[in-house]
């Protein structure tokens, strides 16, 4: 069974630093793209950041690209969001997720983590 | 920036049949993906590609594209299905996914 497991949320003063962790099992973690997305409280789904199987691949919402670092470390099954210079904005939930894309042009998240809340609050 | 535009709420009789669209440029070239979401859960795929459904989800779902809009149905809807729908895609460097502004559903 495919299971994503966040954690490393919790309240944090604006301009500081957070590292969120996704435990990963059930499947071979390494060879899937994982996705951060965030949901704002009563907001809608954000995309955050994706990263490749062998890490080769990185991308970030542009709004975003200076302050968070998406990694992963395949021998232990996890992926990683570091945010520096958090900001009230940055408030959210943050969910993990397994990516998965076909050549004929579809893609989606197949299995999603439950989420980890982020407070960035004074 | 790449944008996909949803709207933002949508009412349809139990029953019914109810049609979800979103709309961007990025449509023309990649498939949409529809989410649905419930209060305090995480998303779950509904539709991905031409028109596919996972496993598990009902076959009153389906999914078509025309143009720079794709569009979710839910022929006879059920109260289960009230929730909030989002439609997912890349952007035009294929890199970068994006997600509507979410739709709320409300079942009558």
């Amino acid at each position: 069974e495919v299971q994503l497991v966040e954690s490393g949320g919790g309240l944090v003063r604006p301009g500081g630093s957070l590292r969120l962790s996704c435990a990963a099992s059930g499947f071979t973690f390494s060879s899937y793209t994982m996705t951060w997305v965030r949901q704002a409280p009563g907001k809608g789904l954000e995309w955050v950041s994706s990263i490749s199987g062998g890490s080769s691949y990185i991308y970030y919402a542009d709004s975003l690209k200076a302050r968070f670092t998406i990694s992963r470390d395949n021998a232990k099954n996890s992926l990683y969001l570091q945010m520096n210079s958090l900001r009230a904005e940055d408030t959210a939930v943050y969910y993990c997720a397994r990516d998965l894309a076909h050549s004929s042009g579809w893609h989606m998240a197949d299995y999603w983590g439950q989420g980890t809340l982020v407070t960035v609050s004074s | 920036s790449f944008e996909l535009t949803q709207d933002p709420a949508v009412s349809v009789a139990l029953g019914q049949t109810v049609r979800i669209t979103c709309q961007g440029d990025s449509l023309r070239r990649y498939y949409a993906t529809w989410y649905q979401q419930k209060p305090g859960q995480a998303p779950v795929v509904v539709i991905y590609g031409k028109n596919n459904r996972p496993s598990g989800i009902p076959d009153r779902f389906s999914g078509s594209s025309s143009g720079n809009t794709a569009s979710l149905t839910i022929t006879g809807t059920q109260a289960e299905d009230e929730a909030d729908y989002y439609c997912n895609s890349r952007d035009s460097s294929g890199n970068h996914l994006v997600f509507g502004g979410g739709t709320k559903l409300t079942v009558l």
